[in-house]
């Protein structure tokens, strides 16, 4: 299985602050990869798909960045509402592996 | 947009069997673009992914827990489901449905449901 590694594992930042969370895979998965935010109660909510692509409806203040093994997930000025977990997926192999996730927190 | 649920028993046994249903709405279960899915989540744990089944019944079990799970479409319900046997507390998660929407872009799980808790005990 491709190995996901997301870093940090946890963050505290301010509404207003631009913050970046990086995924990195085992192996080259070209650009298959997929950005989730999870907030607490709720099923993960799809942002980003192959890699920089934003998914229909998700504000722009997101954006991936990235290929092969190095991934980055910007989010560019946090609203209130942007503090939740976030995963990393590969998709470029079976079976879909996810990042261990990163909590961003309200410093 | 599609909308998925989740339902079935939040509490199982060691040994037994755990089952559960999702219901889509918004949309055909029967859509050859998508991958019906089960993932689960144990308690402040990451996300690991079960499996999945088209509709025309190709499916895809994690190897790690290939030989307990099967997974079912039910087109005239517009529902999937899942089993998995032989269950432990170490099955113990919250179990989310979602559709994985594949296409010439890339394949990604588009909508989830919100997820349901079971709990492996006697």
């Amino acid at each position: 299985d491709i190995q996901m590694t997301q870093s940090p594992s946890s963050l505290s930042a301010s509404v207003g602050d631009r913050v970046t969370i990086t995924c990195r895979a085992s192996q080259s998965i070209s650009s298959y990869l997929n950005w989730y935010q999870q907030k607490p109660g709720k099923g993960p909510k799809l942002l980003i798909y192959a890699a920089s692509s934003l998914q229909s409806g998700v504000p722009s203040r997101f954006s991936g960045s990235g290929s092969g093994t190095d991934f980055t997930l910007t989010i560019s000025s946090l609203q209130p509402e942007d503090f939740a977990a976030y995963y990393c997926q590969q998709s470029y192999s079976t079976p879909p592996t996810f990042g261990q996730g990163t909590r961003l927190e309200i410093k | 947009q599609l909308q998925l649920q989740e339902s079935g028993p939040g509490l199982v046994k060691p040994s037994e069997t755990l089952s559960l249903t999702c219901t889509v709405s918004g949309g055909s279960i029967s859509s050859s673009n998508y991958y019906w899915t089960w993932i689960r989540q144990p308690p402040g744990k990451g996300l690991e992914w079960i499996g999945g089944m088209y509709y025309s019944g190709n499916t895809y079990y994690n190897p790690s827990l290939n030989s307990r799970v099967t997974i079912s479409v039910d087109t005239s319900n517009n529902q999937f489901s899942l089993k998995l046997s032989s269950v432990t507390a170490a099955d113990t998660a919250v179990y989310y449905c979602a559709s994985l929407l594949s296409d010439n872009i890339s394949s990604r799980l588009d909508y989830w449901g919100q997820g349901t808790l079971v709990t492996v005990s006697s």
